[in-house]
């Protein structure tokens, strides 16, 4: 699977939006891209995930780039529960088996 | 249950000593994951199961750890001979069939003293 690359942290005012960035120049045509985040003392957090157009859900948007190079992932309204250890996965959901390559992640800490 | 159950939340056990690590996965879901974290890293694949099949072991670090499902739900991560470099998290995910969102389980912390 393609490797993305990840700002170690990020700091956010509490109710300012948040874009999380997340490079992945070597992704192939069938790779999707899936953001998970992980709250300290807790597994991994299912967030939001796509291909090629933006996708919108309760919990965030995902801005993906026209040439699939990079991605954003967008807190509308950061809250202190909001922070947590981001992860930009890429993975091909065709294939069988397809277990996730986390990398270390964006930690985004939240100023009340 | 709603969620990915796994148990026990904390294992503490001597050097050489055998672990085993139980996951209840959500009802119904194929799709089953074992992941290893350790401080401060992203969690990292052991081995995945698609029912009672154990499709991929690749991630597994060494022969000491081995994992079943036999009956293509409940299953049990083994570390046999425990070392100190094992003390991590270990991380439970099950998925409703491939390509879906993966529902994790809060993790075992195994501490190897």
């Amino acid at each position: 699977d393609a490797k993305t690359t990840q700002p170690n942290s990020m700091e956010s005012n509490e109710e300012e939006p948040v874009h999380l960035p997340c490079n992945h120049s070597t992704i192939s045509g069938t790779d999707y891209i899936h953001w998970y985040r992980q709250l300290p003392s807790q597994g991994p957090e299912y967030v939001i995930h796509g291909l090629t157009s933006n996708v919108n859900n309760r919990m965030a948007s995902l801005a993906i780039a026209e040439d699939r190079k990079s991605s954003t992932l967008i807190l509308h309204r950061a809250t202190l529960r909001d922070a947590a250890v981001y992860y930009c996965i890429l993975r091909d959901d065709r294939n069988t088996g397809n277990q996730f390559y986390f990398g270390t992640g964006t930690s985004l800490t939240v100023i009340p | 249950g709603a969620g990915v159950s796994q148990s026990p939340r904390y294992k503490v056990a001597k050097r050489g000593q055998d672990v085993a690590l139980r996951c209840d996965p959500i009802s119904g879901h194929v799709s089953l994951f074992w992941y290893q974290q350790a401080l401060g890293q992203g969690p990292e694949f052991l081995t995945y199961f698609q029912n009672e099949a154990q499709l991929d072991k690749s991630g597994l670090p060494s022969d000491r750890f081995f994992a079943e499902r036999p009956e293509g739900s409940v299953s049990t991560l083994k570390i046999q001979r425990t070392q100190q470099e094992d003390s991590a998290v270990y991380l439970c995910a099950s998925s409703s069939m491939d390509g879906q969102p993966q529902h994790f389980g809060d993790g075992t912390r195994l501490s190897i003293l």
